[in-house]
């Protein structure tokens, strides 16, 4: 496609509830990074995939959160059991290259809202 | 641990007044300094990308200087117009594949 695209844009869950949020990356961009955005602040890193090897997960809040890219190509964001301080902005972001070289490209994000 | 902090939090200047907007960071070992634009609702745009071996990076109207040594970065923004109203945001690396990010800066270009 032209662009990053993620879904759901837009998910409300209850809490206790496990949700899931793709992200569709520009073909052959090799890195592919998560990043949890909350209110009036900027992003802060999740985790890094290099083609489907999960290189970095440093960033992933708890045991709750789990990400996959199993093909290289399009990745899923899991949170289970989702808490209220879960509610954010889940960016997805593809670079052509490796090694944090080069221009990053967001996609749009997926607003979680946790009630 | 790399912080970044990002003055003033919010901007509101009239048409047309050239701005600077500030970003400090407080580990000096930076790869690359980057900037970017986010819309309300919306990710985030790339605008400038500066290596560590520069000292600026120009673009159309905009450009960003890099202090490695006083941890600093500035965006200038030149001949501001109301479609620059965003928020910007600065994010340091520092190598590997991590950014960190300031809080922004809301800036509003009044017509």
């Amino acid at each position: 496609g032209a662009g990053v695209s993620q879904s759901p844009r837009y998910k409300v869950a209850k809490r206790g509830q496990d949700v899931a949020l793709r992200c569709d990356p520009i073909s052959g961009h090799v890195s592919l990074f998560w990043y949890q955005q909350a209110l009036g602040q900027g992003p802060e890193f999740l985790t890094y995939f290099q083609n489907e090897a999960q290189l970095d997960k440093s960033g992933l809040p708890s045991d709750r959160f789990f990400a996959e890219r199993p093909e290289g190509s399009v990745s899923t964001l899991k949170i289970q059991r989702t808490q209220q301080e879960d509610s954010a902005v889940y960016l997805c972001a593809g670079q052509v290259g490796t090694g944090g070289v080069g221009e990053l490209f967001f996609g749009e994000g997926s607003r979680l809202t946790v009630l | 641990k790399q912080e970044v902090t990002q003055i003033p939090a919010a901007l509101s200047v009239p048409e047309g007044e050239n701005l600077v907007l500030n970003c400090s960071f407080t580990d000096s070992a930076i790869y690359n300094l980057q900037w970017f634009r986010q819309d309300p609702g919306k990710g985030l745009t790339s605008l400038l990308l500066i290596q560590s071996s520069q000292r600026e990076q120009t673009s159309g109207r905009l450009n960003a200087s890099l202090d490695k040594s006083s941890g600093r970065s500035t965006l200038y923004i030149a001949a501001s117009q109301p479609g620059d109203s965003a928020t910007y945001l600065c994010a340091a690396s520092r190598g590997g594949n991590k950014l960190v990010f300031g809080a922004g800066t809301i800036l509003r270009v009044k017509s």
